[in-house]
C-alpha cells in the first residue's frame, strides 16, 4: 500500500545533539511538508518543498534544516539551534495536479529533549 | 496571513447523538480549500472532508457533513450518528489557491476540539 513511513516513531535526544527524523513517501506526490504539533496548538509549518532540491521556510524554520535529494525522502534535522524542539512531528505530502489538493499525513515522530 | 479559530477546545456527545463543531477563518482570499482532520489517539492525522469555496453545495461524507458560510467565514462540521470511533481531535483547516499553480498549497491549522463520544 502506498503511504508515508515516518521514522523512529519515538526519538530522545541530550540538549546540544542534532538529530534527523525520517520521512519516505511511496504515492508519488511532488510536494512534501513538516509540520510541529505541541499541546493544545495546531500544526504549525517547519519546511516545505515542491520539487527536488527545492525547499522554503516555513513559519517555524528557525533551528531546522531539511534536504530534498530524492523525490520519495524528505528528511528534517532538529539542530541544537532549536530552543525548544520536544514536540511531536508530521511529515506530509501532495500530488501536484489541479484539484487534488489533500495532505496526505505519516504517523508522526515523537522527539524528547532530555 | 490567514487565521482559523476553533472556539471549542473541548466537547462530549452521547452515542448516536449529532454534534456540531465550529470553525471560523479570516482571510482575504476569494478562492481557497477547507478542510477537516481528525487525528484520534494513534495521532494519525485523517481527512474527513473538503470543500472548495467557489461551490456553494455544501460537501457530505456519510455520516459527516459542513455548513460552509462563505460570508460569515464559517465552516462548521457536523457529525451524525456519533460513534466511539469518532473520539479524537478535529482540526479545521484552511488552504489558499494557487492560480499560478506554483504556490505552496500549505494548510493553516485551527487549535483543534477535543471530542469524546460517551457510551
Amino acid at each position: 500500500d502506498g503511504g508515508i513511513t515516518q521514522s523512529p516513531k519515538y526519538l530522545f535526544r541530550k540538549e546540544g545533539q542534532n538529530v534527523t527524523l525520517s520521512c519516505e513517501q511511496n504515492l508519488n506526490h511532488d510536494a512534501m511538508y513538516w509540520y510541529r504539533q505541541d499541546p493544545g496548538q495546531g500544526l504549525r509549518l517547519i519546511y516545505y518543498s515542491q520539487i527536488v532540491n527545492d525547499f522554503q521556510k516555513g513559519d517555524i524554520a528557525e533551528g531546522y534544516s531539511v534536504s530534498r535529494e530524492k523525490k520519495e525522502s524528505f528528511p528534517l534535522t532538529v539542530t541544537s539551534a532549536q530552543k525548544n524542539p520536544t514536540a511531536f512531528y508530521l511529515c506530509a505530502s501532495r500530488r501536484d495536479i489541479t484539484g487534488a489538493n489533500v495532505l496526505t499525513f505519516g504517523a508522526g515522530s515523537r522527539l524528547t529533549v532530555l | 496571513a490567514q487565521t482559523v479559530t476553533q472556539s471549542q477546545p473541548e466537547m462530549s456527545v452521547q452515542e448516536a447523538e449529532t454534534v456540531t463543531l465550529s470553525c471560523t477563518y479570516d482571510t482575504s482570499e476569494n478562492n481557497y480549500y477547507l478542510f477537516w482532520y481528525k487525528q484520534p489517539p494513534s495521532r494519525q492525522m485523517i481527512l474527513v472532508i473538503r470543500q472548495e469555496a467557489y461551490k456553494q453545495q455544501n460537501a457530505t461524507e456519510n455520516r459527516f457533513s459542513v455548513n460552509f458560510q462563505k460570508a460569515a467565514k464559517s465552516f462548521s462540521l457536523k457529525i451524525s450518528d456519533s460513534q466511539l470511533g469518532d473520539t479524537a481531535m478535529y482540526f479545521c483547516a484552511f488552504m489558499k489557491h494557487e492560480s499560478s499553480g506554483a504556490g505552496s498549497y500549505q494548510l493553516t491549522f485551527g487549535k483543534g476540539t477535543k471530542l469524546s463520544v460517551i457510551p
